[in-house]
């Protein structure tokens, strides 16, 4: 089975500082990461995703992240946000590119 | 490329009424999936559609929630009757085979979704 933990339900920051949304995961097989990013009233979007190769994956809107086997994580970051950001973030694995396990979201408060 | 669509975006319903959403996936893509968000939580698939037939349905409470996709294009969730835990967005997404993973978002899109309050 695979689940999803992010450990800070709220994060408020300040315009131009940097962040990072945490993310740590379980699973008893491979899976592939991803972030995605949900606007008020609107779906997720896609921010980036990690299938292979180098752990360190850029994504839209200057985010990237880190996969870190050994730790289990996958931290997002950025190292300047804009008011913009301000979104509710959602981590997920798949295992098969079918079914999805979403963490319970981060929500970013950037404040001028 | 349009999107997945999904309809009503809101809806405001007493317990024990039924109600029912429609999502139009992304033209030509074989799977289909419903998805619930409850407010403070992450989405959870309910559905899973291959075509017409279901893949996987281990989250659905069949007691009250049915799904269905007539010729494997729309589809339908409906809850019957509704419960006041209920209230949730209602996310449908939709997928392409395998060999179109190359693509940026990996072929896998979520519609706006359907908010559901019930009181």
């Amino acid at each position: 089975a695979q689940s999803v933990t992010q450990l800070d339900s709220q994060v408020p920051v300040f315009e131009e500082a940097p962040v990072e949304l945490r993310c740590n995961y379980s699973s008893s097989v491979s899976v592939y990461l991803f972030w995605y990013v949900q606007y008020p009233n609107q779906g997720l979007q896609l921010l980036l995703k990690y299938l292979s190769g180098s752990t360190l994956v850029k994504g839209i809107n200057g985010f990237e992240a880190e996969f870190n086997k050994s730790q289990t994580s996958f931290h997002l970051r950025k190292p300047s946000v804009h008011i913009s950001d301000t979104a509710e973030y959602f981590c997920a694995v798949t295992p098969n590119f079918n079914k999805f396990y979403f963490g319970s979201g981060t929500k970013l408060n950037v404040k001028p | 490329e349009a999107g997945v669509a999904q309809s009503p975006r809101y809806k405001i319903i007493e317990k024990r009424q039924s109600v029912a959403f429609w999502c139009n996936p992304i033209s030509g893509h074989a799977t289909l999936y419903w998805y619930q968000q409850i407010l403070g939580q992450g989405p959870k698939l309910l559905i899973q559609f291959q075509n017409n037939g279901v893949v996987d349905d281990s989250q659905l409470p069949k007691d009250r929630f049915s799904a269905e996709r007539l010729k494997g294009v729309d589809s339908t969730l409906k809850i019957q009757p509704a419960k006041l835990e209920d209230s949730a967005v209602y996310l449908c997404a939709s997928s392409t085979p395998s060999r179109d993973r190359g693509r940026a978002n990996y072929g896998y899109t979520f519609g706006s979704g359907t908010r559901l309050t019930v009181v």
